[in-house]
């Protein structure tokens, strides 16, 4: 069965500091691996993809299949992006399993 | 963008009622819409997958006759809560890819703060 772990429950780091959400998955087939934000009082919402390989809002996700992996990064970090951040697999067509959640916070 | 609302936002009743929470989706059609469940301080747990024009499919451990789901039109997809009692209270969020079957972009509702007393 698919599972997707996210380590850390709370993440806090200080504006301007490099952040690493950490994301583990286990899936039997090719995984697709996506990366969810929430902002405070707004609805889940699409951060990344990593078949899209991009940088968004300066975060970045590499799949390492070898490490089961797909951390996000972001080097300098913002106020703004305090957040909760979801690590989602995708399986059966467009279900999507989701991790516990880490929630960031970024200190002035 | 692709919009999802749901209604209501929140809702309270009393135990033994049922509750009924509509999902739609806005500005495009949806042939697929997915119902999950937060818990508090929680991740969502998927629950099922609303198929317009045929019957649900629910996930493991997921009573079809407790949580009802009618995908009534290609834009509503509703899930009903039967005979809810305390346990059930929740956060119910429902999503829909847009651009069909296979598309990778999910849109979410804002979801639906279920409390039942």
């Amino acid at each position: 069965a698919q599972r997707v772990t996210q380590p850390e429950k709370l993440l806090s780091v200080f504006k301007g500091a490099p952040v690493e959400l950490k994301c583990n998955y286990s899936y039997s087939g090719s995984p697709e691996l996506f990366w969810y934000v929430q902002y405070s009082r707004q609805r889940l919402q699409l951060l990344l993809r990593h078949i899209s390989r991009e940088s968004i809002k300066g975060f970045t996700a590499d799949l390492n299949k070898g490490e089961t992996s797909f951390h996000l990064k972001k080097p300098f970090a913002q106020e703004e992006d305090s957040a909760m951040y979801y690590c989602a697999l995708r399986f059966g067509g467009n279900m999507l399993t989701f991790g516990g959640g880490t929630r960031l916070m970024v200190k002035p | 963008g692709a919009v999802v609302s749901q209604h209501p936002s929140r809702v309270i009743c009393k135990s033994g009622t049922s509750v009924k929470i509509e999902c739609r989706s806005l500005d495009f059609q949806a042939t697929t819409m997915f119902w999950y469940r937060q818990f508090p301080k929680q991740s969502l747990m998927l629950m099922a997958t609303s198929n317009e024009g045929s019957k649900a499919t629910y996930e493991q451990g997921v009573e079809k006759d407790k949580f009802l789901i009618n995908h009534a039109s290609l834009t509503l997809s509703t899930l009903t809560v039967t005979s809810a009692h305390p346990e059930d209270s929740s956060f119910y969020i429902c999503s829909a890819p847009s651009g069909g079957i296979g598309t990778d972009t999910q849109y979410f509702g804002p979801g639906t703060r279920l409390t039942v007393l």
